[in-house]
């Protein structure tokens, strides 16, 4: 399998443009993680998803934040408008329900930068 | 609620020498405790896993942690570093529901040839 695939791996846009990440977990897998990391605040969960379904939303910063998965292989995160404070790599990870809760397969992630 | 504080934010090492890393976790539960490598630009990795079978756990690359609950430590070790395992190291902690990790603050491997 090729791992959990994230696109684009960069992005450098202007404040107020929309950013739209995309994910494709491995396959098989039935949750799907996005994470977000940065210097100050290490990583932190903003959303995961059961079997397509968001389960919890509550680390999603605001309104400006929204992801969707529309089927088992393929989930985006959207952020609209951005702004500089959302400077960070976000993380993609999948998981199999049959495997050790904790045990996530991660993507390498998307460095977004906002001038 | 549940915390992880890894107590080195950066670590440096010789080839060869021993690596530590140290970590302690709060839980209200009996946790799964985990560790992560991210080497630059990359994603998290799984070194090793806890989820209160042996104590002493084996992972890839010749990583090893011990479990102490007496301690509330999960100290990751190895014998002999090498270069390839510059990178920052992640302990996280799970809940008991599984699906939410708390992950500790990083330490930061820099290792001198």
């Amino acid at each position: 399998d090729a791992g959990v695939i994230q696109s684009p791996r960069h992005e450098v846009t202007e404040m107020g443009q929309e950013v739209t990440l995309r994910c494709k977990p491995i396959s098989g897998h039935d949750y799907l993680f996005w994470y977000r990391q940065t210097m100050m605040r290490g990583l932190e969960l903003l959303i995961y998803f059961n079997n397509n379904v968001p389960i919890d939303d509550s680390g999603m910063p605001e309104d400006r934040f929204s992801a969707k998965m529309p089927n088992a292989s393929f989930s985006t995160l959207k952020i609209q408008p951005s702004e500089p404070r959302d400077s960070a790599v976000y993380f993609c990870a999948s998981r199999d329900r049959g495997g050790v809760t904790g045990e996530l397969f991660f993507g390498e992630g998307s460095r977004l930068t906002v001038l | 609620a549940q915390s992880v504080t890894q107590l080195d934010s950066h670590v440096s090492v010789s080839e060869g020498t021993p690596v530590l890393l140290r970590c302690n976790y709060s839980s209200s539960y009996s946790p799964s405790l985990f560790w992560y490598v991210q080497h630059p630009n990359k994603g998290l990795q799984l070194l090793l896993k806890y989820t209160s079978a042996a104590t002493l756990v084996k992972g890839i690359n010749g990583f090893e942690a011990e479990f102490k609950k007496s301690e509330t430590s999960f100290h990751l070790t190895k014998p002999s570093a090498h270069m390839s395992d510059a990178a920052e190291y992640f302990c996280v902690v799970s809940e008991a529901a599984g699906n939410k990790l708390t992950f500790g603050g990083g330490t930061r491997v820099l290792v001198k040839p």
